[in-house]
């Protein structure tokens, strides 16, 4: 499975877009991209995947490169909620489906 | 309906002594995954279920680790020998088939003292 590249941190003030890059730059042809987060002592939460195409949900938008080296997650009005560690994970069809986590991104939503 | 839920949610044991979490999916979902989570990281992969097989735990640290999932349903974790090392969260997560999203319960947290 292909290894993600997130920043560390990030602040959004309350209501405007969180945008979240994640870079996969070794994905394979049929490896998704899934988002996760965790807000503080809690399991991870489910956001939405992607293989190539653009997807939404009620959560949030996903945007996917053309050449499929970095993804985008969108939430497009933050909350303080929404304030969590965002994780990027790529994972492939086959094989044992396991999550690889990196250390994610830490979203602050700001009041 | 019902999420994935883990007993207990904490768990104090002394250094040397034997521990087992459980984890009760989602109804239905035949994937079964334990990870580990240390403070400020993201959590680690252990090892995967397909019903009641383990079909990849190369993720266990050691031959202390070792998980059960006998009707295909609940699972347990189990661990010998604790050491102070084995302090973190561990999580539980389901899947109704392996190639979907994986839902996660809340963790137990164990402290090795």
């Amino acid at each position: 499975d292909a290894k993600t590249t997130q920043p560390t941190s990030m602040d959004c003030a309350e209501g405007r877009a969180a945008n979240l890059p994640c870079n996969h730059s070794t994905i394979s042809g049929n490896e998704y991209v899934y988002w996760y987060r965790q807000i503080h002592s809690q399991g991870p939460q489910y956001i939405i995947h992607g293989l190539k195409n653009n997807e939404t949900n009620e959560m949030a938008s996903l945007i996917i490169t053309e050449d499929r080296k970095s993804s985008t997650l969108i939430l497009p009005h933050a909350t303080l909620r929404d304030t969590a560690v965002y994780y990027c994970i790529v994972r492939g069809p086959s094989g044992t489906y396991k999550y690889i986590f990196g250390t994610g991104t830490r979203l602050k939503v700001l009041a | 309906g019902a999420g994935v839920s883990q007993t207990p949610s904490n768990k104090v044991t002394e250094k040397g002594k034997y521990v087992e979490l459980r984890c009760d999916p989602i109804s239905g979902h035949t994937a079964l995954y334990w990870y580990r989570q240390s403070l400020g990281q993201g959590p680690e992969f252990l090892i995967y279920f397909q019903g009641t097989g383990a079909a990849d735990d190369s993720g266990l640290p050691n031959d202390r680790f070792f998980a059960v999932r006998p009707e295909g349903s609940v699972s347990t974790l189990k661990i010998q020998r604790t050491e102070r090392g084995d302090s973190a969260v561990y999580l539980c997560a389901s899947s109704l088939i392996p190639t979907y999203e994986q839902y996660f319960g809340p963790g137990t947290r164990l402290t090795v003292t």
